[in-house]
């Protein structure tokens, strides 16, 4: 089944430490973003790529860092800079055509500070 | 600043009736609509896109869009309690075709 993987469902960070949230795409998409949704919040994009090796900042990038070495795989990590890490994490892909594409996402990283 | 509104609900609606959603935008350029529906503690799902003016029918919802009045609003017809979820609206950016501008969603509670 095509779709997009997020892992680890569940992550715990420890104080200055970075860690790294996994997205991996089979619909064969040009673009992937990758949001984080916090609670009575909105969606708000931190990182989105349009194609491999090329990545532009959302609204929210400080703390975050992301690569696009492959179509498919798009990580995000979340620096120890980031000093309010706790969100739910949602990666999302795209066809890029003419018209702005519907984005279908994976079933979300929940982290959490230790 | 480009914005999109929702009423936040939550809004009831009792089994078999038709709820409706309505999103407002502020960016006039925009081409695109999405209706985003999501569960408690999951991703969102895509339950719809409309382009064109008008209506757009795929089974029990009907998304319908006015660009001269900048809103676009969701019909879910014979409303069910699995239908219970926060639905989001979603408008590209016309500046930025790859960036959509999401509203903070609608609850909705289908009562039995």
């Amino acid at each position: 089944d095509g779709g997009i993987t997020q892992s680890p469902k569940y992550l715990f960070r420890k104080e200055g430490q970075n860690v790294t949230l996994s997205c991996e795409q089979n619909l064969n998409h040009d673009a992937m973003y990758w949001y984080r949704q916090d609670p009575g919040q909105g969606l708000r994009l931190i990182y989105y790529s349009q194609i491999v090796n090329d990545f532009q900042k959302g609204d929210i990038a400080e703390g975050y860092s992301v690569s696009r070495e492959k179509k498919e795989s798009f990580p995000l990590t979340v620096t120890s800079a980031q000093k309010n890490p706790t969100a739910f994490y949602l990666c999302a892909s795209s066809a890029s055509t003419g018209l702005a594409q519907p984005q279908h996402f994976g079933d979300g990283t929940r982290l959490s500070i230790l | 600043q480009k914005e999109v509104e929702q009423n936040s609900g939550p809004l009831s609606v009792p089994e078999g009736a038709i709820a409706s959603l309505n999103c407002t935008y502020s960016d006039r350029g925009s081409q695109s609509f999405f209706w985003y529906r999501q569960y408690s503690g999951k991703s969102p799902e895509l339950i719809m896109f409309i382009y064109s003016n008008g209506d757009k029918e795929d089974g029990r919802f009907t998304a319908q869009l006015n660009k001269a009045s900048q809103y676009v609003s969701l019909l879910i017809r014979d409303s069910q309690p699995s239908d219970s979820a926060t639905y989001l609206c979603a408008v590209n950016n016309a500046g930025n075709n790859r960036k959509l501008i999401w509203g903070l969603g609608t609850s909705l509670a289908v009562n039995p």
